[in-house]
């Protein structure tokens, strides 16, 4: 079974400042990596996702995420944070034969002025 | 763009009661997800659901939980006898499909607050 571990669970930065949001999992087999975002009182929307090919996957709303298998590290990053960018932010989990995915416990970013 | 529906938005409902939590997945997809995230805590996988059956489920959906496709929209949870603990914000997720990892789109959720 495969497992996250978000190692943040709050990380307050300045606007425009860069962000990492950090992300390893462990599991037997192959997995892919997922980023969801979620922002105030709505659902769990997709920022990017790590499926095969290029280890440096892009989002939208300009998030970044890199793929390290030697590190088992999935982390997310923003080189300047908005505002608009404070949400809690989900790392997910799937194995290669279902889309059960398992999630993290979270990092809830804040954006100050 | 289709999206995942989920009513209610919120339920509050008394200790012992029975609640039915229901969603309409994207109308192509064929899997279905409950998920569940209690207050400041992370979201929780609950029940997957294929070909009108349940495929994988976790500890927590135990004998209290239940799932169902009424017809051919519909996707719900029912709660038989709602506990204090079950508070929580319920997600409802679909994809596509199966065994090649894709993406699950999830609904806005549904507030379970259990007096």
């Amino acid at each position: 079974a495969q497992s996250v571990t978000q190692l943040d669970s709050q990380v307050p930065v300045f606007e425009e400042a860069p962000v990492e949001l950090r992300c390893n999992y462990s599991s037997s087999v192959s997995v892919y990596l997922f980023w969801y975002v979620q922002y105030p009182n709505q659902g769990l929307q997709l920022l990017l996702k790590y499926l095969s090919g290029s280890t440096l996957v892009k989002g939208i709303n300009g998030f970044e995420a890199e793929f390290n298998k030697s590190q088992t590290s999935f982390h997310l990053r923003k080189p300047s944070v908005h505002i608009s960018d404070t949400a809690e932010y989900f790392c997910a989990v799937s194995g290669s034969n279902n889309n059960d995915m398992r999630f993290g416990a979270g990092t809830r970013l804040t954006v100050k002025p | 763009e289709p999206e995942v529906t989920q009513t209610p938005s919120h339920q509050v409902t008394q200790m012992g009661q029975e609640v039915i939590l229901r969603c309409v997945p994207i109308s192509n997809h064929l899997y279905f997800y409950w998920y569940r995230q209690i207050l400041g805590q992370k979201v929780e996988f609950l029940v997957s659901f294929y070909n009108n059956e349940i495929s994988e489920k976790s500890e927590i959906f135990d004998d209290q939980f239940s799932v169902e496709r009424p017809d051919g929209s519909n996707f719900t949870l029912k709660i038989r006898s709602t506990k204090l603990e079950d508070s929580a914000m319920y997600f409802c997720a679909s994809s596509e499909q199966r065994g090649v990892p894709g993406e699950l789109f999830f609904g806005e959720g549904s507030r379970l607050t259990v007096l």
